[in-house]
């Protein structure tokens, strides 16, 4: 059964710092993984997807590392804003074919605060 | 493109009432999911339909709930008899294929009473 964890549960730093969000995965058969953000009352926004076969992704001030061999990723956000707080979440979809391939997997998701 | 539509936003159920969730995908998703987030709890998967049919219904309570995606219209989740334990957002995503990312809904905050 495939379980995810998030590292930290929560993280308060400055504006401007550079950081990084650790994700875990026990499976490494993995078909991608997807980082999301959740904002407080709020849906989810996705931020990136990275396939099995790639190894990163970036959009912006966000860089997303993929190890599917150790079972990991991490989110690395640069330059740090005070909107960038919100909740982060891992998923990653299992390459078990067949019915289960549409299911993501979530991590508890860490909760990000960057004060001024 | 108007995203992933869910209604209501918000929705209070006495107990013993029946809950009716709504999700439109967004134009060209024929793959729906729908997720239960408990509080203080993280994303828990419960349902995969594509239109007419649960292609994986796994992560589904065994009694009270059921969902379906029909030829027109919305996804329907449906709670019969809801209890406290029910209250949670219920989020619906959809993606063009299963191995796309997908996008989410605002969600529906459901609280018994």
């Amino acid at each position: 059964k495939q379980e995810v964890t998030q590292i930290p549960a929560a993280l308060s730093v400055p504006e401007g710092e550079n950081l990084v969000l650790n994700c875990s995965f026990t499976d490494s058969a993995i078909y991608n993984l997807q980082w999301f953000r959740q904002d407080p009352g709020k849906g989810l926004t996705s931020l990136l997807l990275i396939q099995s076969s790639q190894r990163e992704q970036t959009s912006g001030r966000l860089n997303a590392s993929l190890d599917k061999s150790s079972g990991r990723s991490t989110l690395y956000i640069a330059a740090s804003q005070p909107g960038d707080s919100a909740t982060y979440l891992c998923a990653v979809r299992v390459d078990a074919g067949g019915t289960s391939y549409g299911k993501l997997t979530f991590g508890q998701g860490t909760i990000l605060t960057v004060h001024p | 493109n108007a995203g992933v539509m869910q209604n209501p936003r918000h929705l209070v159920r006495r107990r013993g009432q029946e809950a009716r969730l709504r999700c439109s995908p967004m134009k060209g998703h024929s793959h729906v999911y729908w997720y239960r987030q408990l509080p203080e709890e993280g994303l828990k998967f419960m349902v995969y339909l594509q239109k007419e049919n649960i292609i994986d219904e796994s992560g589904m309570p065994k009694e009270r709930f059921s969902a379906e995606f029909p030829k027109e219209g919305p996804s329907i989740l449906r709670i019969q008899q809801v209890v406290r334990g029910d209250s949670a957002a219920y989020f619906c995503a959809s993606s063009p294929a299963p191995n796309y990312g997908y996008t989410f809904g605002s969600g529906t905050r459901l609280t018994v009473v």
